[in-house]
């Protein structure tokens, strides 16, 4: 397997556009992890799916945000608009259980930088 | 919750020792380590489920306690290689996904 796949690695918009970033999770995989990270915060858990279902999304920071996954094998996510507060690196994780026994796969992250 | 590490930053020579820290204020089921490197995504290292237990990975090890709120990771004999940041991680309220601590950035010098 080719791992977790990410696009875009690297995203330049402006101010007030919609981004989307993409993630392919490992075939398999049951669970699906958003993360953010920043110098400030280090790595924020914003959501995360179990079968395709959006299982805790409290880590979202606002309601600019949004993620989905329509199929096992992607998953979305949508920040309409941005901000320049927003930029940061976007992780996708998946695994195959739940976390407390198996580990979790990183892709390589999606920079986003918010002009 | 977010688990605290320390310290933020160690900067070694080879063939030093470090230790880092990480702690929860509640029980805990388990702790994940991870590391990264610049510009790349974390990897996983280990995970320790029971109170007391200490694993290995060659050279890096880690420990956590018996009431399961305190994990520490020992790196001896340090190489180039281990230079990166190393996080720890512990589930989230929900259970099921990983709250990281904000990382100890190591740096290992000839």
């Amino acid at each position: 397997d080719a791992g977790v796949i990410q696009s875009p690695r690297h995203e330049v918009t402006e101010m007030g556009q919609e981004v989307t970033l993409r993630c392919k999770p490992i075939s398999g995989h049951d669970y699906l992890f958003w993360y953010r990270q920043t110098m400030m915060r280090g790595l924020e858990l914003l959501i995360y799916f179990n079968n395709n279902v959006p299982i805790d999304d409290s880590g979202m920071p606002e309601d600019r945000f949004s993620a989905k996954m329509p199929n096992a094998s992607f998953s979305t996510l949508k920040i309409q608009p941005s901000e320049p507060r927003d930029s940061a690196v976007y992780f996708c994780a998946s695994s195959l259980g739940s976390v407390e026994n198996t580990e979790a796969f990183f892709g390589q992250g999606t920079r986003l930088t918010v002009v | 919750q977010q688990p605290v590490q320390s310290p933020q930053a160690v900067i070694l020579r080879e063939g030093e020792d470090a230790v880092i820290n990480c702690s929860s204020s509640k029980a805990l089921y388990s702790v994940h380590w991870y590391r990264q490197k610049h510009g790349e995504a974390p990897v996983f290292l280990m995970i320790l489920l029971k109170g007391g237990e200490q694993k290995g990975h060659e050279k890096i090890s880690a420990s956590f306690n018996e009431k399961k709120q305190q994990s520490s990771l020992y790196l001896t004999a340090s190489q180039l290689s281990y230079s990166g940041t190393y996080f720890c991680g512990t589930e989230s309220d929900s259970g099921y996904a990983l709250n990281f601590g904000k990382g100890t950035s190591l740096l290992v010098t000839p």
